[in-house]
């Protein structure tokens, strides 16, 4: 899915560890979030920034860390993992301008992390 | 927060026939996409929607905005062992502080018998 580019593709952590999830794209999308995808609840919002300095909560925020320090890069931390945050995570980004909110979204390939 | 009901689930179905699957809202929605998840990957764009009646065609894919702004179906025409993957609606509020954001329903899986 070339231009949202997510690392790494896998990653077994242990309980309590922390981890940072990369996510760039090179489209210069304002609009980037993160969603988690877990067998049968579909996908759900963890974080989303609007641009650049800016971030917020989605549906399901807790146990994660974002930061936008510039438009390219929009990197999910999580601080002390725990068994249930074991899931695919999936980053993607959008222009983001009010006037183009309903642009759709495009989705990188995902991460595929386990919390044992 | 908002939710979407997506049904069927699951489907299997034999290659060459239609297959149809819909979204329903309990609050309007001003756009409605549908996504194509193939495993290992994440999910694709196949259709996007923007008007209330919309009716948009991608190959033999044809996708609609229902009038009420609340529901929206999937159709496949003729389908062939590729269509296999999951099926995701996903529609954006029409107003308010949540209308940046994009509610996802459950997913359709669909499954081809060749």
């Amino acid at each position: 899915n070339a231009g949202v580019t997510q690392t790494p593709k896998f990653q077994v952590l242990k309980t309590g560890q922390s981890m940072t999830l990369q996510c760039a794209q090179d489209m210069n999308h304002e609009y980037m979030s993160w969603y988690r995808q877990d067998p049968g609840m579909g996908l759900r919002l963890i974080h989303y920034s609007v641009g650049a300095g800016i971030t917020d909560q989605g549906e399901v925020p807790n146990g994660y860390n974002v930061s936008r320090s510039t438009t390219e890069d929009f990197p999910l931390r999580l601080l002390s993992a725990a068994p249930s945050q074991t899931s695919v995570y999936f980053c993607a980004s959008r222009v983001g301008t009010v006037r183009l909110k309903n642009q759709p979204q495009h989705f990188g390939d995902g991460t595929r992390l386990s919390i044992l | 927060g908002q939710q979407l009901n997506q049904s069927p689930q699951s489907m299997f179905i034999q290659e060459g026939e239609d297959v149809s699957m819909n979204c329903t809202s309990s609050s309007i929605f001003n756009t409605w996409l549908w996504y194509k998840q193939d495993p290992g990957e994440g999910p694709v764009l196949l259709i996007a929607l923007y008007k209330a009646g919309e009716l948009t065609s991608n190959g033999r894919l044809t996708a609609q905005f229902g009038i009420t702004r609340k529901d929206s179906f999937l159709n496949i025409s003729a389908s062939i062992p590729s269509d296999v993957g999951i099926y995701f609606c996903a529609g954006r509020p029409y107003s308010g502080a949540g209308s940046y954001q994009l509610t996802f329903g459950k997913g359709t899986k669909l499954s081809v018998i060749p």
